[in-house]
């Protein structure tokens, strides 16, 4: 149980597009997903928490008009890079839990976005 | 600022040798800390540790945290190539949404 999915795995895409990424919990619902942004050899860095219905929150220093988030539904977040440029070139894992208090996160297996 | 530090960052051993691996925290509001292994996607969970001094065991991998001077251990015995990765120590801060503070990371290399 607990399966998260991400889709694509990994994008290529030109400087200037827009490149969206989602995020499933397949077999539960997921009240709450995070969405975290690794660089190499770096550790996971929270960019943002969205719960269900409601507004996404971002963490100090993300912005939020570039890295749009959607949680429509109880089983899938959307992110989407607006106007990607090569910096944002990085590895974005998302995750969820069960519930609002739950501390175990569930990771998707990650999105690797290399923007040229 | 909150801050998770993990020891050492790199680590190179043989198989079969013991490995441990250290983890220690500033964080306010602080509610649990986890440990996760990294390979080459995302991460898998391996421990959540809530109270000081109960050592939680899965196989020949174990962790205990020490709440007074805040800092945790994660040990592997025996160690097999398959057990390389990247180890992730992360704190979940009590702040409504469990939000995640997560260390550098130790980089574990198991040579045959």
């Amino acid at each position: 149980g607990a399966v998260v999915s991400q889709h694509p795995s990994w994008v290529i895409c030109k400087s200037g597009t827009s490149v969206k990424i989602e995020c499933r919990s397949l077999d539960f619902q997921a009240t709450t997903m995070f969405w975290y942004r690794q660089f190499p050899k770096q550790s996971l860095m929270l960019m943002a928490t969205s719960n269900e219905g409601s507004k996404a929150t971002y963490e100090q220093g993300v912005e939020k008009d570039k890295f749009l988030i959607n949680h429509a539904s109880l089983t899938l977040s959307t992110l989407t890079v607006t106007s990607a440029h090569p910096e944002d070139s990085s590895f974005y894992i998302c995750s969820a839990t069960y519930n609002r208090g739950a501390e175990t996160q569930y990771f998707g297996p990650g999105t690797r976005l290399l923007v040229l | 600022e909150d801050k998770v530090v993990q020891s050492p960052l790199s680590l190179v051993v043989h198989e079969g040798d013991t490995v441990t691996l250290n983890c220690s925290y500033e964080v306010t509001n602080f509610r649990s800390l986890l440990w996760y292994k990294q390979e080459k996607k995302a991460p898998t969970f391996l421990f959540m540790l809530t109270s000081s001094g109960i050592e939680k065991k899965s196989g020949r991998l174990s962790s205990i945290l020490d709440k007074k001077e805040l800092f945790s251990i994660l040990n592997i015995t025996a160690t097999q190539t398959g057990d390389s990765a990247v180890y992730l120590c992360a704190v979940v801060k009590d702040q409504g949404a469990q939000k995640l503070v997560f260390g550098q990371g130790t980089r574990l290399t198991i040579n045959p």
